[in-house]
């Protein structure tokens, strides 16, 4: 069965710090991977995603994310955190084979502080 | 680029009544729409697949007859929750696909319904 784990569901971290978040899948095909940002009351943003290729992807708003299929990995990361970076951030697995559903991990909240 | 628009953004209902949610794919043609729930603090669940021209498909657990989906158009799938109670508030979000690829869904901005 498809599933996302995102362990962590509060992060901290302060201003100018480095930013990962994890995300761990379970999927019996080639998955595609992607991660979203939802701010408060808000839809969600793609921030970045992957199909095949280059394991390292890069994304929107300075972020990027690594798919390990040895580990079933694809964390997101950031250099350096800005404050209007604070929001939800979910990472998902799309089933490449069917082009429907999406399944969500449950989220990790990220606060920054200055 | 694509853009899925929800609406209304916001909608209070009084227990008992319906409440109808458009989204609407407002530069591409999207045969299948897809509607997920997101209770406070929760992830995003998928509710049910809106197809152009024929029924839904509802996930499991997804009442049928209280959640109604049409999508009549290649650009318009509508959510309606029949008979609201205090228990469907929650936040509705809808997304669609553009043709050619599945370069992500795009996401429409979420509809919040509040039922008292």
């Amino acid at each position: 069965a498809q599933s996302v784990t995102q362990p962590d569901i509060h992060i901290t971290v302060s201003e100018g710090a480095s930013l990962e978040l994890r995300c761990n899948y379970s999927y019996g095909a080639t998955p595609y991977l992607f991660w979203y940002v939802q701010s408060p009351g808000q839809g969600l943003q793609l921030l970045l995603k992957y199909f095949s290729g280059d394991t390292l992807v890069q994304g929107i708003k300075g972020f990027e994310a690594e798919f390990k299929r040895s580990q079933s990995s694809f964390n997101l990361r950031k250099p350096s955190v800005h404050w209007s970076d604070a929001a939800e951030y979910f990472c998902a697995v799309g089933a490449s084979n069917t082009g429907n559903q999406f399944y969500f991990g449950t989220g990790t909240s990220l606060t920054v502080i200055p | 680029g694509a853009v899925v628009s929800q609406h209304p953004s916001w909608v209070i209902c009084k227990s008992g009544t319906s409440v109808k949610i458009e989204c609407r794919s407002l530069d591409f043609q999207a045969t299948t729409m897809f509607w997920y729930r997101q209770f406070p603090k929760q992830s995003l669940m998928l509710m049910a697949t809106s197809n152009e021209g024929s029924k839904a498909t509802y996930e499991q657990g997804v009442e049928k007859d209280k959640f109604l989906i049409n999508h009549a158009s290649l650009t318009l799938s509508t959510l309606t929750v029949t008979s609201a109670h205090p228990e469907d508030s929650s936040f509705y979000i809808c997304s669609a696909t553009p043709p050619g690829g599945a370069y992500g869904y795009t996401f429409g901005s979420g509809t919040r319904l509040t039922v008292v």
